[in-house]
């Protein structure tokens, strides 16, 4: 089945340390989406990318980095830059067809130890 | 700029009770309109989407109607279940510059009591 995969579920990163998350899709999609979910929030964009090597800053990009260089993947790199990292943070592609809809991942939850 | 207002949560239903989440929007333009579902711990669903005014996208018993005149998109469904218990976002789609993106309202949690 086609469709998007966040790993890990959970992460925990240290004190400044940087972490890495995964998503793939296999979608064939163009465009991929990295959103941070706060607990009784909306989704807030961080980095988005339309194409391969191609990636703009979203509302909240400090202290995130990103790469595309495949389609199928769109890792999100959260630095010691972040100062407030802990959050849900989900990843969507799409076709980028204005009347089409996001695809998302499951999540990765990454907390602080 | 383009937002989306959601109705403040949390909302408690008992089942078989008729659900309205009420949403409206400002844009430019002509956006497309969208109804996610997150259940605990998990990603976004789409649950229907509307691209014209007028338009009714329905999906699982749910409802809502893309009504220009009043930048509404309310959804409906007319007997809740149990497993309807989750949280609910009102999203439009958006140009900024040659990207498509999404904006998102706050969410409304729905708990259905059996």
């Amino acid at each position: 089945d086609g469709g998007i995969t966040q790993s890990p579920k959970y992460l925990f990163r240290k004190e400044g340390q940087n972490v890495t998350l995964s998503c793939e899709q296999n979608l064939n999609h163009d465009a991929m989406y990295w959103y941070r979910q706060d607990p009784g929030q909306g989704l807030r964009l961080i980095y988005y990318s339309q194409i391969v090597n191609d990636f703009q800053k979203g509302d909240i990009a400090e202290g995130y980095s990103v790469s595309r260089e495949k389609k199928e993947s769109f890792p999100l790199t959260v630095t010691s830059a972040q100062k407030n990292p802990t959050a849900f943070y989900l990843c969507a592609s799409a076709t980028g067809e204005v009347t089409q809809p996001q695809h998302f991942g499951d999540g990765t939850r990454l907390s602080i130890l | 700029g383009n937002s989306v207002t959601q109705m403040e949560g949390p909302v408690t239903l008992s089942e078989e009770a008729f659900l309205t989440i009420n949403c409206t929007y400002t844009a430019t333009g002509y956006p497309s309109l969208f109804w996610y579902v997150q259940y605990p711990g998990e990603g976004l669903q789409l649950l229907l989407k509307a691209t014209k005014a007028d338009d009714k996208g329905s999906n699982k018993g749910f409802e809502a109607t893309y009504r220009k005149e009043t930048t509404s998109f309310h959804l409906e469904k007319g007997s809740v279940q149990v497993s309807d218990s989750a949280v609910y976002f009102c999203a439009l789609s958006r140009v900024s510059g040659s990207a498509r993106q999404l904006t998102f309202g706050s969410g409304t949690q729905l708990t259905v009591l059996p």
